[in-house]
């Protein structure tokens, strides 16, 4: 079966450069969320998308931006990064908001600012 | 706002024996409930969920979880732990209401030794 794509899986950047994620979620799947996950840290939730509109935001910095584009992929642009955004990025995706389906996760991002 | 706490950072278990990792929720309305299973370097593999209906759910690798609203709780059971089982496991929690973002705990790490 078909899961969550997410490219690349390992970054290196230097602080202040910029990055971009991608997420390519599962067919049909309408509704893209992010997460990040500090080292030794819980997921935390940074933003989603349902249709192509943002649905929720949480605890993103403002640096950061992302979107979901008519074919349903993401992106997360990452500005001016900084040592502390060294994260594992998880992208995830389900069929529709409705509640309770809980989502797929793809294997996550390694971000290294050095 | 919700939360989820996990009690024990780290759980230690013989092989074959059970495995128990608590979990409890704050919501002033019963969540959607899930845990979810991350090994070394990868992704969130859901293990269970509750929505609705029966309240001992049973999920993927031997895993079983009961949700009792009476102690907000969705504590975590295997009758007999694997070698394999040792991994970090996060509880987590999405409103019944909204978009389903995800809170997580601050996660368990099962060691299994032989």
């Amino acid at each position: 079966a078909a899961g969550v794509i997410q490219s690349p899986r390992h970054l290196i950047k230097e602080k202040r450069e910029t990055a971009t994620l991608k997420c390519y979620p599962i067919p049909r799947h309408d509704t893209v969320y992010w997460y990040q996950q500090g080292p030794g840290q819980d997921p935390q939730f940074l933003i989603s998308f349902y249709e192509k509109m943002q649905s929720d935001k949480g605890s993103i910095p403002d640096r950061f931006s992302a979107q979901q584009f008519s074919d349903y992929h993401s992106e997360l642009n990452m500005s001016s990064l900084e040592l502390g955004d060294s994260a594992l990025y998880f992208c995830a995706s389900s069929e529709g908001h409705t509640k309770g389906y809980g989502y797929t996760f793809g294997s996550g991002t390694r971000l290294t600012v050095v | 706002a919700q939360s989820v706490t996990q009690l024990g950072s780290h759980v230690s278990v013989s092989e074959g024996a059970l495995v128990l990792l608590r979990c409890n929720y704050s919501s002033s309305v019963p969540p959607y409930l899930f845990w979810y299973v991350q090994y070394p370097n990868q992704g969130l593999q859901l293990l269970l969920k509750y929505t609705t209906g029966a309240t001992l759910v049973k999920g993927i690798n031997g895993f079983e979880a009961e949700f009792k609203k009476s102690e907000t709780s969705f504590h975590l059971t295997k009758p007999s732990a694997h070698m394999s089982d040792a991994a970090e496991y996060f509880c987590a929690v999405s409103d019944r209401t909204g978009f389903q973002k995800l809170v997580f705990g601050t996660g368990t790490r099962l060691l299994v030794s032989p």
